[in-house]
């Protein structure tokens, strides 16, 4: 069965800086792979989508990259902003059942203004 | 555009007692529909998804049923309710292989 782990749990860092979020499964036969923003008590926003024979994606200050082969992808925040801070989910897709998604359990970011 | 509602948003309900979650999907047709719970501390857990009409599939035993009586619109019941079915429930849709979409979610605390 698929594990997704995301490291850290929590990050705090100041406004303006770049971060890095990870986030590793064991099973590299995935998919896709996706990174989502919840917000306290909110939904999923979906940020990035990256296929598996895909390396990166980007979108605005957000960049994706996926080594499959690893069993890893990392989310590259760029000149973060205290509107950043929120709950980073990362998603992999095993092409199972409808694209059936096991979840990490997140990264807690908060910018510091 | 494509919109995705859940009601209610919150509920507080006793053990033993019936549940009813529904989940529709505006500007979309034929589209997977998914059924996951956030529980406290715990990443969030696929519990049922669905291909089409009266298509239902379970990831993992529970408490819990789901139907699909029209193409977009999925329930998410329950005949008499554990303390252990509160968490934060979340529908979603989602093309084949493309981007799920999830949906405001409904807060159930069960006591």
């Amino acid at each position: 069965k698929q594990e997704v782990t995301q490291i850290p749990a929590a990050l705090s860092v100041p406004e303006g800086e770049n971060l890095v979020l990870n986030c590793s499964f064991t099973d590299s036969a995935i998919y896709n792979l996706q990174w989502f923003r919840q917000d306290p008590g909110k939904g999923l926003t979906s940020l990035l989508l990256i296929q598996s024979s895909q390396r990166e994606q980007t979108s605005g200050r957000l960049n994706a990259s996926l080594d499959k082969s690893s069993g890893r992808s990392t989310l590259y925040i760029a000149a973060s902003q205290p509107g950043d801070s929120a709950t980073y989910l990362c998603a992999v897709g095993t092409g199972t059942g409808a694209n059936n998604l096991f979840f990490g359990t997140g990264t807690r970011l908060t910018v510091i203004p | 555009s494509q919109t995705i509602h859940q009601w209610p948003a919150t509920l507080v309900q006793p053990v033993g007692s019936p549940l009813s979650l529904e989940c529709t999907v505006e500007g979309t047709s034929n589209p997977n529909l998914y059924w996951y719970r956030q529980a406290a501390g715990r990443g969030l857990q696929l519990l049922f998804y669905s291909v089409g009409i009266g298509q239902i599939s379970s990831e993992v035993p529970q408490n819990l049923s789901a139907s699909r009586p029209q193409d977009r619109q999925f329930i998410l019941s329950s005949k008499k309710l554990l303390l252990s079915d509160s968490g934060f429930y979340l529908c979603a849709w989602g093309a084949s292989g493309d981007t799920q979409y999830f949906g405001p979610g409904t807060r159930l605390t069960v006591l």
